[in-house]
């Protein structure tokens, strides 16, 4: 296992059009987290799964972004008509809760621009 | 008020001295407690948890205070390769809060 995988790396669209990010977790990892982080800033919480399950949306979040893990293993984010201030990092990170810790592990993230 | 606070410095000091970080949570439901280490350009990665009782790994020592809401971060004979940020993150129910961070610099 080669760690959490994380694609495209960069993304550069304009403002309006749609993207979608993709996260491969750990393969024995039954949980999965996204997160945003802009500069000086830490990681700020999107959403996160237990398998297929989507446990939790931040509030903060508008409609526009969506989240899905249909077969409790890779998980997409889409942006719809994105936004200037949608500009930034979005990492992804699984774990296994089962182990009590809940440790994450984090892909190298999605960077994305929006112009 | 944000969940997680931390104190985003910058903080230089010179090789050798000690230096302390601190986070606070507001969340008292809050269940387990760690510290991730962030380097420039890097994705976050896990230094160490947290436990109530204290714990140390080599020059790291971590603390906790629930009655307080309040996780400290001590390192010891800071060197060069400790620059990074530092982020405090809390267990809520199995969403993890990150804090902004805190900036270290060591220098020669």
């Amino acid at each position: 296992d080669t760690g959490v995988s994380q694609n495209p790396r960069h993304k550069i669209t304009k403002r309006g059009q749609n993207v979608t990010f993709r996260c491969d977790p750990i393969s024995e990892h039954n949980r999965l987290y996204w997160y945003r982080q802009t500069l000086g800033q830490g990681p700020e919480f999107l959403t996160y799964f237990q398998n297929e399950a989507q446990l939790e949306k931040s509030r903060l979040l508008s409609d526009r972004f969506s989240a899905e893990r249909p077969k409790g293993s890779f998980s997409t984010l889409e942006i719809q008509r994105t936004e200037q201030g949608d500009s930034a990092m979005y990492l992804c990170a699984s774990s296994f809760s089962e182990s009590g810790a809940n440790v994450l592990t984090f892909g190298a993230g999605s960077r994305l621009t929006v112009l | 008020r944000k969940e997680v606070e931390q104190d985003p410095g910058p903080f230089n000091v010179p090789e050798g001295a000690t230096v302390a970080f601190n986070c606070t949570y507001s969340n008292s439901a809050s269940q387990s407690f760690f510290w991730y280490r962030q380097d420039c350009r890097k994705e976050p990665k896990l230094l160490m948890s947290v436990y109530s009782s204290g714990n140390e790994d080599g020059r790291f020592t971590a603390q906790l205070n629930r009655a307080s809401q309040y996780i400290s971060l001590l390192i010891r004979d800071s060197k060069l390769s400790d620059s990074a940020t530092y982020l405090c993150v809390v267990n809520l129910r199995g969403k993890l809060i990150f804090g902004q961070g805190t900036t270290l610099q060591v220098k020669p």
